[in-house]
């Protein structure tokens, strides 16, 4: 299953409200993850299951969508939200993530 | 604390082999998935592969990039998890992470709640 990401980078404003989009080459029910990765980093998962939040995650993190078509929307971004992003589906094998989306000041 | 380490990686001249370890501290490793993925330079996340817990017998599954070459074993005497990586290719310098994954519910479903900081792994002559 091909995991497609857009934008593949974005420049933002702290306190801005950003959206990403991950969309999957098939369904894959609510077998979708998102992940934080910072310059040097191991990953970081933020959401599973499209929209439950991990725990110690903050809240203006979300995630919705069904089906093929899943969104990442960081509300009042912080400095410290600066990241790459991955999505990542867990429906079939192999598993696979997105491209990832570079998150920039 | 809940946590992961990953070591054994180094410079590996290609056709060569190495094994690295995930060792588990604050958890049992035999009570979840574990799985391997990869980070080469400046590129985005690659899945590796995984090997289930022991009550799905510690069965393995691997990507098509590395069957045959790649191993996943587990050793719950030590709760670590091993990738022994032969035949290997330059293009498989990269960074190796180990997860574990956690179930979400009564699904199929398995998500990767805890990482290493990995283990840098480079195949070159």
């Amino acid at each position: 299953i091909q995991m497609t990401q857009s934008p593949s980078s974005l420049s933002a404003f702290v306190g801005d409200r950003v959206t990403i989009t991950c969309r999957a080459s098939q369904g894959i029910t609510n077998y979708l993850g998102w992940y934080q990765q910072k310059a040097g980093k191991a990953p970081k998962l933020l959401i599973y299951a499209i929209s439950n939040l991990q725990s110690g995650v903050p809240s203006r993190f979300s995630g919705s969508g069904s089906g093929t078509d899943f969104t990442l929307t960081i509300n009042s971004l912080q400095a410290e939200d600066f990241a790459t992003y991955y999505c990542q589906q867990d429906y079939e094998y192999p598993v696979t993530f997105g491209q990832g989306t570079k998150l920039e000041i | 604390e809940v946590q992961l380490v990953e070591s054994g990686g180094g410079l590996v001249r290609p056709g060569g082999c190495v094994r690295l370890s995930c060792a588990a501290s604050g958890f049992s490793l035999s009570d979840h998935y574990v799985d391997w993925v990869r980070q080469a330079p400046r590129r985005g996340l690659e899945w590796v592969g995984r090997i289930r817990n022991k009550a799905n017998s510690f069965t393995t599954e691997y990507a098509a990039a590395v069957q045959g070459r790649f191993t996943i074993s587990s050793d719950t005497s030590k709760n670590s998890v091993y990738l022994q990586m032969n035949g290997l290719k330059i293009e498989d310098t990269a960074v190796y992470f180990c997860t574990r994954n956690s179930k979400y519910g009564g699904s199929d479903y398995y998500y990767m709640d805890v990482w290493g900081k990995g283990t840098m792994v480079t195949v070159s002559s």
